[in-house]
């Protein structure tokens, strides 16, 4: 059974404009979130987290935001650019256990020019 | 080092070899953790160690698959009697400590390509 879900396996948008990648999680022990982004070829790159005690996450272009109530989180990037086409894989873990990172399937974002 | 560094970058093995891939965790990390990612789906957990001590292995397939971290040696994963299902990319990342924490993150390797005919 899916823990971590990401529902949409593409998104396509136009550069300049806002990106918005969900992710929604079925098990209320995860304490931890992580974005990682992916390019072919190449081993997933930590993006942006956020703590369940937050509700926002700020890093430049990127922001998280988490629903706990909804166990949802999404990935905002604004604005979009034609480098952040990937692969997004939402990740979540349950501090102070096993530590392992518990993954969505990804979307992939194609930002056109 | 200051990036998680993983050997071979492609495998291939024909059904029942043995296969062996090697990761080189950063300088300084505690955590090591072993993903299995199959045709570019989710990455299914196997198993972490700290430090050299195995954390946390109920991901990993009992029979065939091994794994190590010993001290001064890259930390290794080895797959006795290779099957067709076993082709994937395996990936290795460390953490400075489990990763829960901001600014310890997992960081990950670049992936062993197996493909096993």
């Amino acid at each position: 059974d899916q823990q971590v879900k990401q529902n949409s396996p593409s998104l396509s948008v136009q550069e300049g404009r806002i990106s918005i990648l969900n992710c929604d999680y079925t098990n209320s022990m995860f304490d931890y979130f992580l974005w990682y982004k992916k390019y072919p070829a190449e081993g997933p790159t930590f993006l942006i987290s956020i703590s369940s005690i937050k509700d926002k996450n700020e890093d430049g272009r990127f922001t998280v935001f988490l629903n706990k109530s909804a166990k949802h989180l999404s990935l905002h990037i604004v604005p979009s650019q034609p480098g952040d086409s990937a692969v997004y894989f939402c990740a979540a873990l349950t501090q102070g256990g096993s530590e392992k990172l518990v993954f969505g399937k990804g979307t992939k974002l194609t930002v056109n020019p | 080092g200051e990036e998680v560094a993983q050997t071979p970058k492609h495998l291939v093995r024909g059904e029942g070899q043995k296969a062996k891939l090697y990761c080189a965790p950063i300088k300084g990390h505690s955590y090591v953790f072993w993903y299995q990612q199959v045709l570019k789906n989710e990455f299914k957990f196997l198993i972490s160690f700290q430090n050299e001590n195995v954390f946390d292995e109920t991901g990993m397939p009992k029979e065939r698959f091994s794994a190590k971290c010993l001290p001064n040696s890259p930390c290794s994963l080895e797959i006795q009697a290779t099957k067709l299902e076993d082709s994937a990319v395996y990936f290795c990342a460390s953490s400075l400590t489990g990763g829960g924490v901001k600014d310890t993150e997992a960081f990950f390797g670049q992936g062993t390509r197996l493909t096993v005919v």
